[in-house]
């Protein structure tokens, strides 16, 4: 069974300071991994999009890492800001796949 | 570029009643796909449409059904509400069929009483 856990659950940081979460997946066969960002009531916004080949890739402040051969990915927020406050999730696909299997995500939280 | 619109934002239903939501997919994409997240949970998806047929239905009941037209706008229908239906309904759109070029709406919040 295709299974995404993410850590930590819910994680509290100041302003101004760094975080990595952590993606743990047992998707197979897998071809791309994504993030996405979940405002609350919102929908998801995609923050990165990674090949299997992709070790990681950059998106301003985000920036995600993954090894495909460990299946783990990590997402690491530098400088958060208030405006970071959101779900964040974690969503291993394969191409050719017509949905996406979302876990739980992280849920972070920036207080100033 | 228009983005995906979904509408109406918020929903207030009555148990039993049946329920029709929205969506305007994004210039260019032909597959519309529908998600319902309930709180604190993930997106769980529903089914997808792709040029007017279903291509994809998720572990949901019948009572949930959709429809795409042909400018790929669609609509989810949901009969017989339970309470359990409450949640945040999510369209995304994309250029084909395949997850990959998906976009989301802000999602239709629609609460049974």
């Amino acid at each position: 069974k295709n299974q995404v856990e993410q850590s930590p659950q819910s994680l509290i940081i100041l302003e101004g300071k760094n975080c990595t979460l952590q993606c743990n997946y047992t998707v197979s066969p897998f071809s791309n991994l994504r993030w996405y960002k979940q405002d609350t009531g919102r929908g998801p916004v995609s923050l990165t999009i990674m090949t299997f080949s992709e070790n990681t890739k950059s998106n301003g402040r985000y920036t995600a890492t993954l090894d495909a051969d460990t299946k783990q990915s990590s997402l690491h927020i530098t400088a958060s800001q208030l405006s970071d406050s959101a779900s964040y999730i974690c969503v291993p696909s394969n191409f050719g796949n017509e949905k996406l299997t979302f876990g739980t995500g992280t849920r972070l939280t920036i207080i100033p | 570029e228009t983005g995906v619109t979904q509408s109406p934002t918020h929903l207030i239903k009555t148990r039993g009643q049946q329920v029709t939501l929205r969506c305007s997919s994004q210039s260019g994409h032909n597959t519309v796909s529908w998600y319902q997240q309930a709180l604190g949970q993930g997106p769980q998806f529903i089914f997808q449409y792709y040029r007017e047929e279903e291509n994809g239905r998720g572990n949901f009941p019948p009572r949930f059904s959709g429809l795409q037209f042909p400018n790929y706008s669609s609509e989810l229908n949901v009969n017989a509400l339970e309470l359990d239906d409450s949640a945040l309904y999510l369209c995304a759109s994309s250029p084909e069929r395949e997850s990959y070029g998906y976009t989301f709406g802000s999602g239709t919040r629609l609460t049974v009483v």
